[in-house]
């Protein structure tokens, strides 16, 4: 499968628990994006990158939110200390992001659903 | 006011119908646009683009209108697995180094009735 992928698929914790999401997205894309969807909502941009430089972040990514891309290949967004509210799936995304039309297009991985208790 | 916006719904159609479903954005900026495709639980599957006025592939119809600010999805003689939600995407770049930003609107709930 030459998808975007993304590990864990499920992840349940306690409050005050660090969590770490890993993502591996389609390998000719230069552009990483993390999103976060909660129910009847649709997915809010949280940061992206451009090979292994993060270009935007959200105002949504607090301080206890950080995400690396270090080879500019899989990526990683670690949650510190989770509170309930950070609940939701977390999608991450990959695009070819040459200054082309077309190459924009974000393909999306299955998410990580975390859940904390 | 968002910066998409989209009829929440839900929408239920009978089987064979036709549906349409509006959007607006609300940022001129906007370059390109996007209607994905989400079924519960699911992550977004692109469906079309739109990058001039519209596209149509199959049964799916995508107009854009941007003295209006708005895009439209027709779909023709819809079926069951056409149940989903569907998202409203625009895109635009938002700096001279190439930065860009993707806005979803929150969807609209389609669901296909035998």
């Amino acid at each position: 499968d030459t998808g975007v992928s993304q590990n864990p698929r499920h992840k349940i914790t306690k409050r005050g628990q660090n969590v770490t999401f890993r993502c591996d997205p389609i390998s000719e894309h230069n552009r990483l994006y993390w999103y976060r969807q909660t129910l009847g909502q649709g997915p809010e941009f949280l940061t992206y990158f451009q090979n292994e430089a993060q270009l935007e972040k959200s105002r949504l990514l607090s301080d206890r939110f950080s995400a690396e891309r270090p080879k500019g290949s899989f990526s990683t967004l670690e949650i510190q200390r989770t509170e309930q509210g950070d609940s939701a799936m977390y999608l991450c995304a990959s695009s070819l992001g040459l200054v082309i039309e077309g190459t924009e297009t974000q393909y999306f991985g299955p998410g990580t659903r975390l859940l904390v208790l | 006011r968002k910066e998409v916006e989209q009829d929440p719904g839900p929408f239920n159609v009978p089987e064979g119908a036709t549906v349409a479903f509006n959007c607006t954005y609300s940022n001129s900026a906007s370059q390109s646009f996007f209607w994905y495709r989400q079924d519960c639980r699911k992550e977004p599957k692109l469906l079309m683009s739109v990058y001039s006025s519209g596209n149509e592939d199959g049964r799916f119809t995508a107009q854009l209108n941007r003295a209006s600010q708005y895009i439209s999805l027709l779909i023709r003689d819809s079926k069951l697995s056409d149940s989903a939600t569907y998202l409203c995407v625009a895109h635009r770049i938002i700096s001279n180094f190439g930065n860009e930003k993707l806005t979803f609107g929150t969807g609209t709930r389609l669901t296909i009735i035998p």
